[in-house]
This record gives C-alpha cells, sequence and structure tokens, in this order.
C-alpha cells in the first residue's frame, strides 16, 4: 500500500489559465475528498465522492471548479480560467467507508501547491 | 454554527516539557474527532482518533487526547516533547449533519527548543 499520490506537487501558472490536479487514492478505498488548504488556515472541504458518484459539493466549490472521479479510482480536479485567490494547497484524502456510520479514517497525500501569478 | 476551535497558533514548549495542544468543538452531539500533524511541504498525517469507544486515546509517537464532554474539549498532550515534534497540529471533527467531511481548526503551530 503506497499511501494516497497527488501530482503534480507543485504548479505555476498564470491567471486565467486552466489546471489539472490528479490524486490517486490507497487502493480499495471508495470515498475520495478534496480539500483546499491555504497559508495559515487549517484544509476546507470542496468535495467528496463515493466510488465514482460525487456526492456532496462545498459552495466554496465554484462554478471554475470541477472534479471528477470516471472509474472510481483516481479522480481529476479541475480549475478553469485561475485567479490569484486560487492559490493554495489542495489536499486529496481517501478512505474506506465503514459500514453503518462515519467513522472511516481519511488518509491524506503530500498535496499539489498552486501558485497563480 | 458547529465548529473546531484550536487555542493558541503557536505554542512553544522545550525539549523534554510536556505538550498539550488545546481543541475544543462546538456542536450539540459529541463529533468524531481527530488530530493530524503536518510537516513543512507535506500532507497531514492521522496521529489519533476518537469514535466514542474510550475517552482517553493513544495515538502515534507518544500523542494520547482525552475526550472531555463536559468540557467540549479534545486537547492533544504528550509527556516530553522531543525536537521531532515540531511541526503544525490540526484538530478536526467529523460533526452531526456534516457527511463524513471532516471540519478543521485553523491549526497550532509547535516549536520545541533546545
Amino acid at each position: 500500500d503506497t499511501g494516497v499520490s497527488q501530482n503534480p506537487r507543485h504548479k505555476i501558472t498564470k491567471r486565467g489559465q486552466n489546471v489539472t490536479f490528479r490524486c490517486d487514492p490507497i487502493s480499495e478505498h471508495n470515498r475520495l475528498y478534496w480539500y483546499r488548504q491555504t497559508l495559515g488556515q487549517g484544509p476546507e472541504f470542496l468535495t467528496y465522492f463515493q466510488n465514482e458518484a460525487q456526492l456532496e459539493k462545498s459552495r466554496l466549490l465554484s462554478d471554475r471548479f470541477s472534479a471528477e472521479r470516471p472509474k472510481g479510482s483516481f479522480s481529476t480536479l479541475e480549475i478553469q480560467r485561475t485567479e490569484q485567490g486560487d492559490s493554495a494547497m489542495y489536499l486529496c484524502a481517501s478512505s474506506l467507508a465503514a459500514s453503518g456510520g462515519f467513522t472511516d479514517t481519511q488518509y491524506f497525500g503530500p498535496g499539489t501547491r498552486l501558485t497563480v501569478l | 454554527a458547529q465548529s473546531v476551535t484550536q487555542l493558541g497558533s503557536h505554542v512553544s514548549v522545550s525539549e523534554g516539557a510536556l505538550v498539550l495542544l488545546r481543541c475544543n468543538y462546538s456542536s450539540s452531539v459529541p463529533p468524531y474527532l481527530f488530530w493530524y500533524v503536518q510537516y513543512p511541504n507535506q500532507g497531514l498525517q492521522l496521529l489519533l482518533k476518537y469514535t466514542s469507544a474510550a475517552t482517553l486515546v493513544k495515538g502515534i509517537n507518544g500523542f494520547e487526547a482525552e475526550f472531555k464532554k463536559s468540557e467540549t474539549s479534545f486537547h492533544l498532550t504528550k509527556p516530553s516533547a522531543h525536537m521531532s515534534d515540531a511541526a503544525e497540529y490540526f484538530c478536526a471533527a467529523i460533526l452531526t449533519g456534516g457527511g463524513n467531511k471532516l471540519t478543521f481548526g485553523t491549526g497550532t503551530q509547535l516549536k520545541v527548543e533546545l
């Protein structure tokens, strides 16, 4: 088990460009989460998938953001027309849903640091 | 509104001293609670979690936390700090009605001095 991996680790882009990040969860984990962390803050929830279904989206996730998990394995997060305010660390986590409740543990990847110039 | 609060954005201790990092939650129903550690330029690593099985929870690297319902707290402690403990620590909760998402506190930066 190699843990959650994210690529790229760093991305520098110019304002207005589109960027896409990839997350590979721990194998057989059926839940996948995206969080955003800005400097000096705790991570904030963006969205989550159970298998290929996107079950919840935060109001932080504007129309410029889209996430997919087409085959229930890896996930991509795309930001269109990036703005300087999008600069942050984007974290992915995965978990195996425990039966009957919310006690599954989320394991985090190393994150993708986005800088928008 | 339900929330997680960490008192003290920076804590400094001497090597060998007690570490105490504070976390309080605001929720009518006790949530599931977690402590994560983040080293520079890395993701979050789970230290321990409370899921109502026991109020005193032991985690990795000698850390433990005690759930106190009366105080709505879940403070993290370690009897003797080590230089390698210097990192940022986040308290997080799965709150009632919040689905499966984690709600994080703002973090506490722990500095360990010789």
